[in-house]
């Protein structure tokens, strides 16, 4: 079975603080996703990388960086946390473009910046 | 306008019933779709995949018409284990997820 974990289920966080939130995938993907998602809204892509070093924008990527260093890990960081980066975060992974192309989701974290 | 829109619901359906989820698309250079589920406080799980002929999988149906961008999914003789929410999925490149749509399926 494929397995995304992601370091925190629930994390509060004050406004302005640096945040780090971390995805590990067990399967070897090449694709890694970084995905906010928000009532009303859906789940809205911030940031995706195809390999290691790489990175693309999303939809939404003001005030978040991301790094990935290693091919099973996917680092998403908020620079200076506000209020309106309250929301659940889902990172995913997937095959290469072009193959059978199932999203594979960790079970997220709920953020809240107070 | 939303890339990919769907009705949100909720639907309310009694055990048994049918129940359709209809999705539009803008892009019309989007080369798949898919229908993914998300029950409460979890992550997005993949469904099924559409295809143009359409697909069946067991009590599940998918349908897509690329003349109209239109996509939908027809559950049969629903289940209290179907209660979830359903999403809507394009893909050009990167995937486009619809906001979903809540069912809810009561005894």
């Amino acid at each position: 079975d494929v397995k995304v974990t992601q370091s925190s289920r629930y994390l509060v966080k004050r406004t302005g603080e640096k945040v780090f939130l971390e995805c590990v995938q067990d399967m070897d993907h090449e694709n890694m996703f970084w995905y906010r998602q928000d009532p009303g809204l859906g789940l809205r892509l911030i940031y995706f990388s195809y390999d290691v070093k790489m990175k693309e924008k999303g939809d939404i990527p003001e005030g978040y960086s991301v790094s990935r260093e290693k091919k099973e890990r996917f680092s998403l960081i908020l620079e200076s946390a506000s209020t309106n980066q309250t929301s659940m975060y889902l990172c995913a992974s997937s095959p290469p473009w072009g193959a059978a192309y199932e999203q594979y989701f960790g079970p997220g974290t709920r953020l809240t910046v107070t | 306008r939303k890339e990919v829109e769907q009705d949100p619901g909720p639907f309310n359906v009694p055990e048994g019933a049918t129940v359709a989820f209809n999705c539009t698309y803008s892009n019309s250079a989007s080369q798949s779709f898919f229908w993914y589920r998300q029950d409460c406080r979890k992550e997005p799980k993949l469904l099924m995949s559409v295809y143009s002929s359409g697909n069946e999988d067991g009590r599940f149906t998918a349908q897509l018409n690329r003349a109209s961008q239109y996509i939908s999914l027809l559950i049969r003789d629903s289940k209290l284990s179907d209660s979830a929410t359903y999403l809507c999925v394009a893909q050009g490149g990167k995937l486009i997820f619809g906001q979903g749509t809540e069912l809810s399926v009561k005894p």
